[in-house]
């Protein structure tokens, strides 16, 4: 199993649609996670990080799911400019530090 | 605040050539400094990082070489490039205390 797994994609939508991309981690010993977007050609840059309780920043919502090891991003009310690649990353803080990263998704929101 | 830059942006090499790409960070010290390489349609691997001057650890066996000179300088070299080193290069850093990781603008490298 790998370490980290996002949804297979690409995800194709219309304007105003609500998508939900998924992405499962295999290590428990995991302690943070984060989402982060790379718009075409561009380095990654950070989109939010995921807290236990869930979290919230405009139209965007994360979650985390200690027990079944997943993280969530929701996206309402879609928008042309989030037309990206999002990718999910689960870092395992401490002695043995690792950041993992997903493949990424790839979303297109059309007119 | 921080920043992080990476040179060139762009290039095109012979295959045999020899390559080097630098990166800087500014405003942080003792940063962990990271070299990801990106291929077209695949996800981020990481080639090297780096917790301080000197001290490299190799991710992946490949014909490519990272070097860290100073505290914030972390430069990425082969002696003699393969078709397949052709990608997106990301330079990238965090704190030793956090763990956001923060990339550089990425060099995109095509060896033809």
């Amino acid at each position: 199993r790998k370490e980290v797994e996002q949804d297979p994609g690409p995800f194709n939508v219309p304007e105003g649609a609500t998508v939900a991309f998924n992405c499962t981690y295999s290590n428990s010993a995991s302690q943070s996670f984060f989402w982060y977007r790379q718009d075409c050609r561009k380095e990654p840059k950070l989109l939010m990080s995921v807290y236990s309780s869930g979290n919230e920043d405009g139209r965007f919502t994360a979650q985390l799911n200690r027990a079944s090891q997943y993280i969530s991003l929701l996206i309402r009310d879609s928008k042309l400019s989030d037309s990206a690649t999002y990718l999910c990353v689960v870092n395992r803080t401490g002695a043995n530090s690792k950041l993992t990263f997903g493949k990424g998704i790839t979303l297109s929101v059309r007119p | 605040s921080q920043t992080i830059h990476q040179w060139p942006a762009t290039l095109v090499q012979p295959v045999g050539s020899p390559l080097s790409l630098e990166c800087t960070v500014e405003g942080t010290s003792n940063p962990n400094l990271y070299w990801y390489r990106q291929a077209a349609g695949r996800g981020l691997q990481l080639l090297f990082y780096s917790v301080g001057i000197g001290q490299i650890s190799s991710e992946v066996p490949q014909n490519l070489s990272a070097s860290r000179p100073q505290d914030r300088q972390f430069i990425l070299s082969s002696k003699k490039l393969l078709l397949s080193d052709s990608g997106f290069y990301l330079c990238a850093w965090t704190l030793l205390s956090g763990n956001t990781i923060y990339f550089g603008e990425g060099s995109w490298l095509t060896v033809v």
